[in-house]
Parts: C-alpha cells; sequence; structure tokens
C-alpha cells in the first residue's frame, strides 16, 4: 500500500473549519484514500473514504486532487470534540485479509476555544 | 456505524499469568478481523489478522505462540496475551471488517493491559 505523508499536528479555532491536509504521491490506481480519527484512549473512528471524486458525509468532506497525489479532509465547523489523531490511510478497497490498513503517525488536531 | 466491543476494557494481570481479551462485532458478521497494539504516543500497529475458521496471519515480529488469535464464529475473535510480562502492557485495539461493500473497519474501544 502507498505511504502517506502528513503534519504532525494543527491547530483549530472552535467553530472554523480545519483542513487537514495529506499526500500520497504514490498511490496506485485501484487504492482509496481512508480517513480515520482516534480521541485519546479510545478505538479509532472511520471518518470517510474515497477513490477519486470529491466525497461528503454527515461528519466531513474530503477533496482529492485530480492526479490523486494529495488530498484534504475538511471539518466545516470544529468542536473541542473534534481533538484527536487524524490519519490518512490508502488502501485497495474491498474485503478479506489483504485489505488491512496501515497507520502512520497521523495529525494532532487540537480544537481551540 | 456499526459497533464492535471489546471486553475487558482495562485489566490488571500478575506477571506469567495469561489473560484474554474479547472482540465482538455486535450487529453485523465479520470473517476477518483485525488486532493492533499501541503503546503510549504511538501509532497503531497491525500485530495480525483474524480470520473466522482458519488460522491467524501474523505480521512480522509477532510471536503466535504468545498472542493466541481464535475467531471461531462470525461475531467473535479472542486475543490471549500468555506468560504475560510487564513490556506487554500495551492498548490492544480490534477491528472488524465488514465483508460488504464498502468495506470499512470498525474498531473496538480497546482495552488497556497493565502487567505488574
Amino acid at each position: 500500500d502507498a505511504k502517506t505523508t502528513q503534519p504532525t499536528s494543527m491547530d483549530c479555532a472552535e467553530g472554523r473549519a480545519a483542513n487537514l491536509p495529506c499526500n500520497h504521491s504514490t498511490i496506485s490506481g485501484n487504492e482509496y484514500v481512508y480517513w480515520y480519527r482516534q480521541i485519546h484512549s479510545q478505538g479509532p473512528q472511520y471518518i470517510i473514504h474515497g477513490l477519486k471524486n470529491n466525497e461528503t458525509n454527515e461528519m466531513a468532506s474530503l477533496i482529492i486532487t485530480e492526479d490523486r497525489k494529495s488530498s484534504t479532509l475538511i471539518l466545516p465547523h470544529a468542536t473541542l470534540r473534534d481533538t484527536a489523531v487524524y490519519y490518512c490511510i490508502v488502501r485497495r478497497s474491498g474485503g478479506g485479509s489483504n485489505y488491512k490498513l496501515t497507520f502512520g503517525k497521523g495529525t494532532l488536531l487540537t480544537v481551540n476555544p | 456505524g456499526a459497533v464492535v466491543s471489546q471486553h475487558p476494557s482495562r485489566v490488571i494481570c500478575k506477571s506469567g499469568t495469561s489473560v484474554k481479551i474479547e472482540c465482538r462485532s455486535l450487529d453485523f458478521q465479520a470473517t476477518t478481523m483485525f488486532w493492533y497494539r499501541q503503546f503510549p504516543k504511538k501509532s497503531l500497529m497491525l500485530m495480525a489478522t483474524s480470520n473466522e475458521g482458519s488460522k491467524a496471519t501474523y505480521e512480522q515480529g509477532v510471536e503466535k505462540d504468545k498472542f493466541l488469535i481464535n475467531h471461531a464464529s462470525l461475531t467473535l475473535s479472542t486475543l490471549t496475551v500468555t506468560s504475560a510480562h510487564p513490556e506487554d502492557s500495551s492498548f490492544y485495539i480490534c477491528s472488524a471488517m465488514r465483508q460488504l461493500s464498502p468495506y470499512e473497519q470498525y474498531f473496538g474501544p480497546g482495552t488497556r493491559l497493565t502487567v505488574t
């Protein structure tokens, strides 16, 4: 699976949009971009994933560049509860044991009051 | 989203004893589950892939005889840490993968193991 690069940490003001970047320049054509987050001392939480089109759900939006070498996760109105480590992971879509997730160091997003 | 539970959430055991951690997918069947461990301020490290009805697949450097995995049903996988030592103290997290598109993995809340 392709590797990803994320900033170590970011800060965001409560109520503002949080934009978390991720570089995945070696992504393959059949690999999806997945985003998870982990709040302190909890298991990771699935946020969103996409292949090449932009995606939006109730939690966030995912913007993928046309060349697919980078993406941005957008939390439109960050709250204090969004403080967490955010992981960007690329992985082939599908089931079975070959489709494991490999976690990097992620980005610690701190939402400030 | 789907719910995955782990039991216990916290456990303290003495060195040399064994500890069993359960991972259950509560509202979907999972033929594939994964076990991770996480040390303080570190990222999740995959330990093994648990396959229902067959042997687990272990990542390089993970001792299969020390970390026993059983996946006897479509909703339950167990991890047993045998002859635990203080260096096994960690946060253990499981995940269950949906077998239908979009194949998301849902994670349990984690188990904090402390070996004294």
